[in-house]
């Protein structure tokens, strides 16, 4: 089946710093989906790109949609301690049907204040 | 609030139990998914269901059963067979149509 591999698997940054992480497949997708996972909750949708190219933010996340449509980016400036948790990439799976999403296995962010 | 509901958020059996989460959205929405989260293994497909009165396995099924009586409801029952029932459980649904899942917070089964 398809895959998202996802990196770094983990990362230890001080507060402050600006994080970059990405998701890439060996297939094509057509949406990307970013979540985040605070500890011991369920994911959160943190941002969705539909388009080749797109650039989208929330806040202080920037997400890009990649042009060759396997990959995506996830940024994250001026970290805050509560930016930690495990972040998840996902697209819908090929077949045509957009019930099931593929998930990548994470990048864990930990925040030293 | 719509939302959906996990319970419980700890629950603990002995080896050989059958046991069964709950998950309940009223949200209205049309799919409901049963994921399994191991640490560094991501987030791994166990079933889920389009319509009530109809359900398909994911991609680790075995040792799982689901119903879905209800559209608003989403069991899982985790039986003996499953070898290595200890993980955090993750119940999520979403409107036909668009994409992206809500997930519920989850239930952590510890089996000793």
């Amino acid at each position: 089946g398809q895959q998202l591999n996802q990196s770094p698997q983990s990362m230890f940054i001080q507060e402050g710093e600006d994080v970059s992480m990405n998701c890439t497949s060996s297939s094509i997708f057509n949406t990307w989906l970013w979540y985040k996972q605070d500890p011991g909750e369920g994911p959160v949708l943190l941002i969705a790109l539909y388009k080749a190219g797109e650039l989208t933010s929330n806040g202080r996340l920037t997400a890009q949609f990649g042009i060759t449509r396997k990959d995506s980016f996830l940024n994250i400036s001026a970290s805050i301690p509560s930016d930690v948790g495990i972040y998840f990439c996902a697209g819908p799976q090929s077949g045509g049907s957009n019930y099931k999403l593929t998930f990548g296995k994470g990048t864990l962010l930990t925040v030293n204040p | 609030d719509g939302g959906i509901t996990q319970s419980p958020k700890y629950l603990f059996r002995k080896e050989g139990q059958n046991v069964t989460l709950s998950c309940e959205q009223n949200l209205n929405h049309d799919a409901m998914y049963w994921y399994r989260q191991d640490p560094g293994q991501g987030l791994r497909l166990i079933y889920y269901s389009q319509i009530v009165n109809d359900f398909q396995k994911g991609d680790i099924a075995e040792g799982y059963s689901v119903s879905r009586e209800k559209k608003e409801s989403f069991p899982l029952t985790v039986t003996s067979a499953q070898k290595n029932p200890t993980a955090f459980y993750l119940c999520a649904s979403k409107v036909g149509g668009e994409l992206g899942y809500t997930f519920g917070s989850g239930t952590r089964l510890t089996v000793v």
